[in-house]
């Protein structure tokens, strides 16, 4: 588990460029994979999530890959914004009305 | 649509006092609704699951007898943190599932215990 004090990984992204953030997850048996971003006091906020039978699936500025084989999953954001900036997670399940399981998190930081 | 909202967004109690924190969803009936809790700079740890008319499910490590959940309706779920220490001090949040669709956060509810 996860130790106090532990500081989120942090990604510097300049304003305009495209991020890609990253996921290693856990549980070779999960079916459904959903990314979430989470403003600071707010609570996480859906952005695209993507089923174990695709690699692939686009959505408005944002791409999510699933590499099965690896267990590796990413979240790529298009000409990013200043709202970009939040914390952003990945999350495993069985099935979308199942529970899931969230990763570590990785805090994307955008540069003027 | 899919809006969850929690009440407080922020409550400050003494230590052993009990606080009930209630999770809705107001334009939907949730089938489902999750606990979490999020410690500073770390991820969401899932604390339970909660069907309406039934007990919840905990997750491995949380005492059931300290937080207490009730899902009495399709729009409505509590939890009741008993005898809080300081150490219970957290960032609570409440997600809601419609039949089988994604799950939908509340803004969470932040925990002080003095």
């Amino acid at each position: 588990g996860e130790s106090v004090g532990l500081h989120l990984p942090t990604l510097s992204v300049q304003e305009g460029d495209n991020s890609i953030i990253n996921c290693a997850y856990s549980n070779s048996a999960s079916d459904y994979f959903i990314w979430y971003k989470q403003e600071s006091g707010k609570g996480p906020q859906f952005i695209i999530d993507i089923r174990s039978n695709m690699d692939k699936r686009q959505g408005q500025r944002v791409t999510v890959l699933l590499n099965k084989t690896v267990k590796h999953l990413s979240l790529q954001i298009a000409a990013t914004q200043p709202g970009d900036s939040a914390v952003y997670f990945c999350a495993e399940g069985a099935n979308r009305d199942d529970k899931i399981i969230f990763g570590k998190g990785t805090r994307l930081h955008i540069l003027p | 649509g899919a809006v969850v909202s929690q009440h407080p967004s922020r409550v400050i109690c003494k230590s052993g006092t009990s606080v009930k924190i209630e999770c809705r969803s107001l334009d939907f009936q949730a089938t489902t609704m999750f606990w979490y809790r999020q410690f500073p700079k770390q991820s969401l740890m899932l604390m339970a699951t909660s069907n309406e008319g039934s007990k919840a499910t905990y997750e491995q490590g949380v005492e059931k007898d300290k937080f207490l959940i009730n899902h009495a309706s399709l729009t409505l779920s509590t939890l009741t943190v008993t005898s809080a220490h300081p150490e219970d001090s957290s960032f609570y949040i409440c997600s809601a599932v419609q039949g089988r669709e994604t799950q939908y956060f509340g803004p969470g509810t932040r925990l002080l215990v003095l």
